[in-house]
């Protein structure tokens, strides 16, 4: 089974900054990577696909990078209604979701 | 527009079991998968399986087999999961969720929480 390791858990930002997240995939996903926003009581929303395809209605200040096993979500002048947990996913091989970050104003 | 209803909380005991229903709409309910992901309270999440409607063609994650079925009823275009032998560690969050072919996930029911509770 490919894992899949998110960082950091949990960060603390200030409106306006640029805050970036990481996942690392235990072996070459080919991109094959989505990153969900999931605020609390709600499903979580899809934000990237294919690593770097920004989703229908999703603001361009989120933004996917990344290739083989390592990746980011970088967002841009961080928004109040940013504070959420983001998760990634690995849809290579079958399905694997890191474990979240929890992103939190400072 | 697709939507995926899910049925409300369950309040069950253990060693019973639960059925929860994802009634999809807004698309051809035989053409995509629907695929089931558990989260606990807090935190991350796991993927359960899927079914295809249109075939009837279920897979169930290692950890999941036998503790998860599938079905689909094409008449109704709902999707169902029979949870059994149910411990408190089955205690979750549990969304129904539409992919891309077998991809990402692009449309997710709201979410039932099953409460596994003497």
């Amino acid at each position: 089974d490919i894992q899949m390791t998110q960082s950091p858990a949990s960060l603390s930002a200030s409106l306006g900054e640029t805050v970036t997240i990481e996942c690392r995939a235990s072996e070459d996903i080919y991109s094959n990577l989505a990153w969900y926003q999931q605020k609390p009581g709600n499903s979580p929303q899809l934000l990237i696909y294919d690593a770097n395809s920004l989703a229908d209605g999703v603001p361009s200040r989120f933004s996917g990078s990344g290739s083989g096993t390592q990746y980011s979500l970088k967002i841009n002048s961080l928004q109040s209604e940013d504070v959420a947990s983001y998760f990634c996913q690995q849809y290579n091989n079958y399905h694997t979701f890191g474990a979240g970050t929890k992103l939190e104003l400072k | 527009q697709v939507q995926l209803q899910q049925s409300g909380a369950e309040l069950a005991k253990p060693g019973t079991s639960v059925k929860l229903s994802c009634k999809a709409s807004g698309y051809t309910f035989t053409s995509y998968y629907i695929y089931w992901v558990k989260q606990r309270p807090g935190q991350g999440l796991e993927w359960i399986g899927y079914i295809h409607p249109g075939n009837g063609g279920t897979y169930y994650s290692e950890k999941f087999k036998g503790k998860a079925t599938f079905t689909a009823d094409t008449s109704s275009s709902t999707a169902y999961m029979l949870l059994g032998s149910l411990t408190p560690e089955d205690s979750a969050y549990y969304f129904c969720a539409r992919p891309l072919i077998t991809t990402f996930f692009d449309y997710w029911g709201q979410g039932v929480m099953v409460t596994v509770s003497s």
